[in-house]
């Protein structure tokens, strides 16, 4: 069974400070994604890294990933209160795109 | 806007009744996925269908069943519901070039009292 982990599942930060938030699974998969949920709204895709080393950026936030570790991070530089939501990564299992979810990251950013 | 549309927004029914939860997909996208969103168990896949073909199964209880109309639109039934069985009830659909990218539709809320 592919399990997906995130760490840490409630983050508070205040603006401008960074960190990260991790991303483990279990078995090998071809891509890898992430989401951002505001409360009682919808998925919104934010990034799919599709190999080894991939890296992309949007605004204040980046992903990463390393397949051979099974590690994606987001990592978030100089909080604002719109980053406020949760966030969830996903992969696919490799003999379908049915994605399985983590728990989620529920990120406050605090003045 | 994803492109991806779903009714009702919200349900409120009572136990052992029998909902249907509709989904209409990207135009041109062919398949279509169920997930549904709980406190207790998160975001789980329940089921997939492509050009109105069974295509995966999830975590998808014997009492909920789906189809895809020859149309693309999909249906997902939830019958003798339980209260356990309130949640938010997503519709996703992938196709076209990022065939594996999927793109979520705004959501059913179900509640059962």
């Amino acid at each position: 069974e592919l399990k997906v982990e995130q760490n840490p599942l409630f983050l508070s930060m205040q603006e401008g400070k960074n960190y990260t938030i991790y991303c483990n699974y279990s078995t090998t998969s071809d891509r890898l994604y992430w989401y951002r949920q505001d409360p009682g709204k919808s998925l919104e895709s934010l990034f799919v890294l599709l190999s080894n080393g991939a890296v992309k950026q949007e605004g204040r936030l980046m992903a990463s990933l390393d397949t051979k570790a099974r590690l994606s991070t987001l990592h978030i530089t100089a909080a604002v209160h719109d980053l406020s939501a949760t966030y969830f990564c996903a992969v696919d299992s490799n003999s379908g795109y049915a994605l399985n979810f983590g728990k989620g990251t529920s990120l406050l950013v605090t003045p | 806007d994803s492109g991806v549309t779903q009714t009702p927004k919200h349900l409120i029914t009572a136990t052992g009744q029998r909902v249907t939860l509709r989904c209409s997909p990207r135009s041109g996208d062919l398949s279509v996925y169920w997930y549904q969103q709980s406190l207790d168990q998160g975001l789980q896949f329940l089921i997939q269908y492509y050009n109105g073909e069974e295509r995966a199964k999830g975590n998808i209880l014997e009492r909920f069943s789906a189809q895809q109309l020859p149309d693309l639109h999909s249906e997902l039934n939830l019958s003798s519901l339980e209260l356990g069985d309130s949640a938010l009830y997503f519709c996703a659909s992938s196709g076209g070039t990022d065939y594996y990218e999927q793109y979520f539709g705004p959501g059913t809320r179900l509640t059962v009292t």
